[in-house]
């Protein structure tokens, strides 16, 4: 079946404006996280939602980022009055089962990556 | 802090050879420890998943190994190809309340040179 898919693969955009970037998960997983990858540095984890719910949202940088996730499927990760920090590849995963008992496969999408001007 | 460091950094080996990266971790408490690959532009892929009482798991012509005591593991690959070539992170998982959440390496970008 399809995997994790992410739009747009690219964007380049000004300082200063907003952004909206997509994921849809793999249909049927339940659980869906939002990753920041730097230049040399390791995944950051942002956001993760189970179903509907944010449970932990701890890893979003500062309140100009949101995300959401509607209907149990696709996901937006907004970021407000874009800043050059701001450009990374954002990366989406999914996984199955809930995440709070044993082991689970997280399945990576392609990333869009972000370049603030 | 919880961390995960690996190394080397990067890595150059020809064909056909054999290789081995490895990863040192202080994430506690610790649940799982995985390696993915994640080649140019793309998302990575999970090679291995190894819970506390595992000490080896193989996928093809990689195999990883775990020391929980020593919080140290290694991902070898054997008879390298060209595809190969690509930056393997290890992933170590924590174990808090209701959520495991996944703390990354930097990663070992691997060239397979012909």
């Amino acid at each position: 079946g399809a995997g994790v898919s992410q739009s747009p693969s690219n964007k380049v955009t000004e300082k200063g404006k907003d952004v909206e970037l997509r994921c849809d998960p793999i249909s049927g997983h339940t659980a869906l996280y939002w990753y920041r990858q730097s230049l040399g540095q390791g995944l950051e984890f942002l956001i993760y939602f189970q179903g509907n719910s944010a449970p932990d949202k701890s890893g979003l940088p500062s309140d100009r980022f949101s995300a959401e996730r509607t209907g149990g499927s696709v996901s937006t990760l907004t970021i407000q009055r874009t800043q050059q920090e701001d450009s990374a590849v954002y990366l989406c995963a999914s996984s199955l089962a809930a995440p709070s008992g044993g082991t689970y496969e997280q399945y990576f999408g392609p990333g869009t990556r972000l370049t603030v001007t | 802090k919880n961390q995960v460091e690996q190394s080397p950094q990067s890595l150059i080996i020809l064909e056909g050879k054999n290789c081995t990266l490895q990863c040192n971790y202080t994430v506690s408490p610790f649940s799982n420890l995985r390696w993915y690959k994640q080649d140019t532009g793309r998302g990575p892929v999970s090679l291995t998943i190894m819970t506390f009482s595992e000490n080896t798991k193989s996928n093809g012509r990689y195999t990883a190994t775990l020391d929980a005591d020593t919080k140290q593991s290694s991902l070898h690959i054997t008879a390298s190809q060209l595809s190969d070539s690509a930056s393997y992170i290890c992933v170590v998982s924590a174990k808090n309340t209701g959520f495991q959440k996944l703390v990354f390496g930097t990663g070992t970008r691997l060239l397979v040179s012909p």
